[in-house]
């Protein structure tokens, strides 16, 4: 399985301001993943980041809310922006590494709380 | 949008006794995975099924899928204290990588 260096694993914010957290994967893959699960839920995706392309976008998320850069196939930013108490939540990369199968890794988590 | 749906929600046992959980989906899938994770933190894969398959063992865990109810069910035997963990099931389908995660199952293994 891939290993994701995923940070900051947490962090309390002031509403209003933004959050970059980053993904750090040790080999190459084309597609990374970004949830979110929200206190005491499930995931719930958010989008998904190409290299090369714009993230795409589940229903519900917009990229002015969540930007997201894929500046190579080893790397990966999601970005809260203009945040609000309600973004408190645990957000997480994921990648598939599998060539004949799936093989999910994902990274710890950040765990973000908006004040 | 939520695919599987875990039952029981949550699920207290006593150290010793076997733990079941069960996680419906709605649409075809081309695998079930289970996951665990502790105290809001990372997940841990913990089996894959794949959707021609119908049964999976891996030490103490034994998971079963039926296809033709759209469920599947995990079932960890002899439990541990260790084992206390939030677990939830996810499907990939179509020509998809993504997962669509279930609501999850808590489970508190009392020692």
């Amino acid at each position: 399985s891939a290993v994701i260096s995923q940070k900051p694993s947490r962090d309390i914010c002031q509403r209003g301001t933004s959050l970059t957290i980053q993904c750090q994967v040790d080999s190459q893959v084309t597609m990374m993943f970004w949830y979110r699960q929200q206190p005491g839920q499930s995931l719930t995706l958010i989008a998904t980041a190409n290299q090369g392309s714009e993230a795409t976008y589940e229903s519900g998320f917009v990229i002015d809310k969540f930007p997201i850069s894929r500046p190579n196939l080893t790397f990966s930013t999601l970005t809260v922006s203009n945040m609000s108490p309600e973004d408190s939540s645990i957000y997480l990369c994921s990648v598939d590494r599998g060539r004949t199968t799936v093989d999910y890794t994902f990274g710890s988590g950040t765990r973000l709380t908006v004040v | 949008s939520q695919q599987g749906e875990e039952d029981p929600q949550a699920l207290s046992i006593q150290e010793g006794e076997n733990a079941t959980m069960n996680c419906s989906y709605k649409t075809s899938i081309n695998n079930l995975q289970w996951y665990r994770q502790n105290s809001g933190r990372g997940l841990v894969h913990l089996i894959l099924i794949r959707s021609n398959e119908r049964e999976k063992h891996s030490g103490r865990l034994r998971v079963t899928l039926d296809t033709s109810k759209k469920s599947s069910s995990l079932l960890i035997t002899a439990s541990r204290a260790a084992d206390t963990a939030s677990y939830f099931c996810a499907t990939d389908s179509g020509g998809s990588e993504k997962l669509v995660f279930g609501k999850g199952t808590k489970l508190t293994v009392n020692p």
